[in-house]
């Protein structure tokens, strides 16, 4: 089963724009990740949230965390032709090592 | 590009057979987990290797079975291949640790006909 599920299923915007996606789970987690994958290759980690932590930066991308509503959320600002990539979000469950995929997210980003 | 590599990079296999799929970690990490994304899917967990020893497993019958060597490079092995099997196979090393980052390869995918 998936614990986490991102939305929207898929996301066409244009080159500059900014792009959204949010990620929402269900039992209470350690740490939430996110990860990139371009056409079926392997992922690549973005950006690890701890459950204490709200807010995380890493150049054009910005991830918030809400414990309470149990979401999360990647921003990927002035999004580029390069950013086109399926979006994944992983947590890891309160005592548990392994990370739980969603479904992702599919970006389309047009030149 | 991370230091992870797989073996190889596709894969035909029929009904039935045996697979055995490979993976090498990058250097300094003790820790391989391996997982099954089919398409349009999330990877799910299939199991966790550290310092040659399973060391957590998820919802996947008996006939997937693993190896990590000395080396810390690893083998996953699936017995008795069924169509939906068919999926792209991915691991990924880190370093020994709770939540600690994963490094992917590029994953190998396998078609059972």
């Amino acid at each position: 089963s998936q614990q986490g599920e991102e939305d929207p299923q898929a996301l066409s915007i244009q080159e500059g724009e900014n792009a959204t996606m949010n990620c929402s789970y269900k039992t209470s987690i350690n740490n939430l990740q996110w990860y990139r994958q371009n056409s079926g290759r392997g992922l690549v980690h973005l950006i690890l949230i701890r459950s204490n932590e709200r807010e995380k930066h890493s150049g054009r991308l910005r991830v918030t965390l809400d414990t309470s509503k149990k979401s999360s959320s990647l921003l990927i600002t002035a999004s580029r032709a390069a950013d086109t990539a399926s979006y994944f979000c992983a947590t890891n469950k309160g005592g548990s090592y392994i990370p739980t995929f969603g479904r992702g997210t599919s970006l389309i980003v047009h030149p | 590009e991370t230091g992870v590599t797989q073996s190889p990079t596709h894969l035909i296999k029929t009904r039935g057979q045996q697979v055995t799929l490979r993976c090498s970690s990058q250097s300094g990490h003790n820790t391989v987990s391996w997982y099954q994304q089919a398409l349009g899917q999330g990877p799910q967990f299939i199991f966790q290797y550290y310092r040659e020893e399973e060391n957590g497993r998820g919802n996947f019958p008996p006939r997937f079975s693993g190896l990590q060597f000395p080396n810390y490079s690893s083998e996953l092995n699936v017995n008795a291949l069924e169509l939906d099997d068919s999926a792209l196979y991915l691991c990924a090393s880190s370093l020994a640790g709770f939540g600690n980052e994963q490094f992917f390869g590029p994953g190998t995918r396998l078609t059972v006909l």
